[in-house]
């Protein structure tokens, strides 16, 4: 069964600053990996996807995460943060061969101080 | 495009009584739909699987009698609370996965907020 672990409830980081946001999954088979964010009562938006293809992966808002197979991790980064980057953010996987099902880290909380 | 909407946003009932949540794929078909539970600063938990025409696959623990769930069309999946009681309170999301079978995605609706009194 897959599984994901988020170190760290609450990331500080000034603006400006470097965002490093850590996910490491286990997974029984080659994973597919996505990390997700969330704004205050709102659904989840999709930052980016790995799926088998480049390991080190672009997404949206100037973010991006490297899959690395020999420490299943799957860490976000963003060069310099902006106070509207402030929200949970989420890592999750899927097996894939069955990449509907997604399985959840508990989430880590950005704050972004000026 | 790949919008999800859920309806209500927010709903307050008393307890005893049912709630319907609907979740809409607004510009593609979903052949699956998913519900989730977020309690608060809590991470997301996997309801129910749904596909269009079939019942619906339930995780360990969660009363399908409880939570009824109906996929009556591509496009439209619902999520009835019946007989609510205030720990049902919650946050609950949608989403759905495109009838694309190169789609890793899952798009996630905005999510309903529950509160029983």
């Amino acid at each position: 069964a897959q599984s994901v672990t988020q170190l760290g409830s609450h990331v500080s980081v000034s603006e400006g600053a470097l965002v490093l946001l850590r996910c490491n999954y286990s997974s029984s088979v080659p994973p597919y990996l996505f990390w997700y964010v969330q704004y205050p009562n709102q659904g989840l938006q999709l930052l980016l996807k790995y799926t088998s293809a480049a390991t080190l992966v672009k997404g949206i808002n100037g973010f991006e995460a490297e899959f690395k197979k020999s420490e299943t991790s799957f860490h976000l980064t963003k060069p310099s943060a902006h106070m509207s980057d402030a929200a949970e953010y989420f890592c999750a996987v899927s097996e894939s061969g069955s990449f509907q099902k997604l399985v959840f880290g508990t989430g880590t909380r950005l704050l972004v101080s000026p | 495009g790949a919008v999800v909407s859920q309806h209500p946003s927010w709903v307050i009932c008393k307890s005893g009584t049912s709630v319907k949540i609907e979740c809409r794929s607004l510009d593609f078909q979903a052949t699956t739909m998913f519900w989730y539970r977020q309690f608060p600063k809590q991470s997301l938990m996997l309801m129910a699987t749904s596909n269009e025409g079939s019942k619906a696959t339930y995780e360990q623990g969660v009363e399908k009698d409880k939570f009824l769930i109906n996929h009556a069309s591509l496009t439209l999946s619902t999520l009835t609370v019946t007989s609510a009681h205030p720990e049902d309170s919650s946050f609950y999301i949608c989403s759905a996965n495109p009838r694309d079978f190169f789609s890793y995605e899952q798009y996630f609706g905005p999510g309903t907020r529950l509160t029983v009194t």
